[in-house]
């Protein structure tokens, strides 16, 4: 059973630092892309970015190139997302999903609220 | 930049009732690269349709998508309790892989 398990929930202050994870289990882990969602409270899905654990190829949306980084750990089957200075709009659910081969997005971790506030 | 616009924002039925939603592109996206996901309320996202019209694996046959070019339709043929939920549909295809804004079916 294809399964993504993601990190905990997180409080953080503006100006701090975040690494969430999201370990895939159950598939060849190097073999597809893994996804980052984000979902701002109240609102719709937004596409953030992907890496390719095999090869680490990573490919950003425009909206958050620069604003998060994107990574994974082949050794652990660990992908992540990661902020270096975090504000309080980052404020969201974050989902990580695997790529069917096609693109379509077809397993879903259970998502990681992040909460930035003073 | 494609934009994908749902409509209705918001459909309002009973149980036992037919639902027709609709994706409309800001330009041709073709077929094979249309996805229906359906969310509850604490839940994370599901695939439901990929391919603009194959259903993913264990989604029941009530759930149906059609369209190409720009215009896309998901249907439920007849509403069961469960399935009422905000539904979102995106063009995979494309780096950017943007998603609709979302149609949220909602007990009458």
């Amino acid at each position: 059973e294809v399964q993504l398990v993601q990190s905990g929930a997180e409080v953080k202050k503006p100006g701090e630092s975040l690494k969430i994870s999201c370990k895939g289990s159950g598939y060849s882990f190097t073999s597809y892309w893994i996804g980052w969602v984000r979902q701002l409270p109240g609102e719709g899905l937004e596409w953030m970015g992907i890496v390719f654990p095999g090869d680490s190829d990573t490919r950003y949306s425009p909206s958050f190139q620069g604003q998060v980084t994107i990574a994974a750990d082949k050794s652990i089957n660990t992908a992540y997302l990661q902020w270096s200075s975090l504000k309080a709009s980052d404020t969201a659910m974050y989902y990580c999903v695997t790529l069917d081969s096609s693109g379509y997005l077809d397993y879903w971790g259970q998502g990681i609220l992040v909460t930035v506030s003073p | 930049e494609i934009v994908l616009t749902q409509s209705p924002g918001t459909l309002s039925l009973s149980p036992g009732e037919r639902a027709t939603l609709s994706c409309r592109a800001s330009q041709s996206v073709g077929s094979s690269y249309l996805g229906w996901y359906q969310q509850k309320p604490g839940q994370a996202p599901r695939l439901l349709i990929y391919g603009a019209s194959s259903r993913a694996t264990g989604i029941p046959n009530r759930f149906s998508g059609s369209g190409s070019g720009t215009d896309f339709t998901l249907t439920i043929s007849r509403l069961e309790p469960e399935d009422f939920a905000v539904y979102y549909c995106q063009h995979y295809g494309s780096s950017r892989k943007p998603f609709g804004q979302g149609t949220k079916v909602e007990i009458k």
